[in-house]
């Protein structure tokens, strides 16, 4: 069975850097074709995609925010790590870390973690 | 970065109507298209994927069509529980990106 988790601060200040981990079982990042990818949904508003990293360690990220994201993996741990930098309280939002995998044609985000709500205020 | 056009924003329709909701991308991308179901509170629930098949589990009153740049998500006899926001997404390329999402209210 595969699952994911979110896990991180429930509140931030403004300025502040954000770290979150997407813990993951039931496949490895080091396995050929498997991704984890982070969204974030702010309170009443769409779906965002931030960033994504591969099983052979390739990064991609949101346009308008990568200069503020860092993406990595830990394969021993089944951990991805997402960083943000310089929060704002525009950045409250529920993230969410989801599975994609590459077998015969890209499957995005099959499976979903429950999210977590990160909040940003002084 | 290719933008993803959703309509209706939202719709009202009652249980047994059918349900037709349409994403537009601002550029070609084959059938690289994803539908989601979101209810309030969860995650989001993938329903379909390369714009026309039927994510394992999901009713088969749910149906996805299109390539190219046009692409239509059909329900075709709405259930209690469908009652649910929806989003296309493109994964054609870098940066993937999201519609807006299409709010389904009962009418």
């Amino acid at each position: 069975q595969v699952t994911l988790r979110e896990s991180g601060p429930a509140l931030v200040k403004p300025t502040q850097t954000l770290t979150l981990t997407c813990t993951f079982s039931g496949f490895s990042l080091s396995t050929s074709g498997m991704c984890v990818s982070w969204i974030r949904q702010p309170p009443g508003k769409a779906l965002e995609w931030l960033a994504l990293i591969d099983w052979d360690d390739d990064k991609y990220y949101s346009t308008s925010l990568k200069t503020r994201l860092t993406i990595s993996k830990d394969t021993s741990k089944n951990q991805v790590v997402l960083t943000m930098t310089n929060m704002d309280p525009v950045d409250t939002a529920t993230y969410y870390c989801a599975r994609t995998m590459v077998v015969a044609a890209l499957q995005a985000f099959d499976i979903w973690g429950q999210g977590t709500m990160v909040t940003v205020s002084s | 970065d290719i933008q993803m056009t959703q309509s209706p924003s939202s719709l009202s329709a009652s249980v047994g109507d059918r349900v037709t909701i349409t994403c537009r991308a601002s550029q070609g991308i084959r059938n690289d298209l994803g539908w989601y179901q979101q209810k309030p509170g969860k995650a989001p629930k993938r329903l379909i994927y390369a714009a026309s098949s039927l994510q394992s589990g999901v009713p088969s009153r749910f149906s996805g069509s299109g390539s190219g740049t046009e692409f239509t998500l059909t329900i075709s006899s709405l259930q209690p529980e469908d009652f649910a926001t929806y989003y296309c997404l493109q994964h054609n390329s870098f940066p993937w990106t999201f519609g807006q999402g299409t709010k389904v209210e009962i009418k």
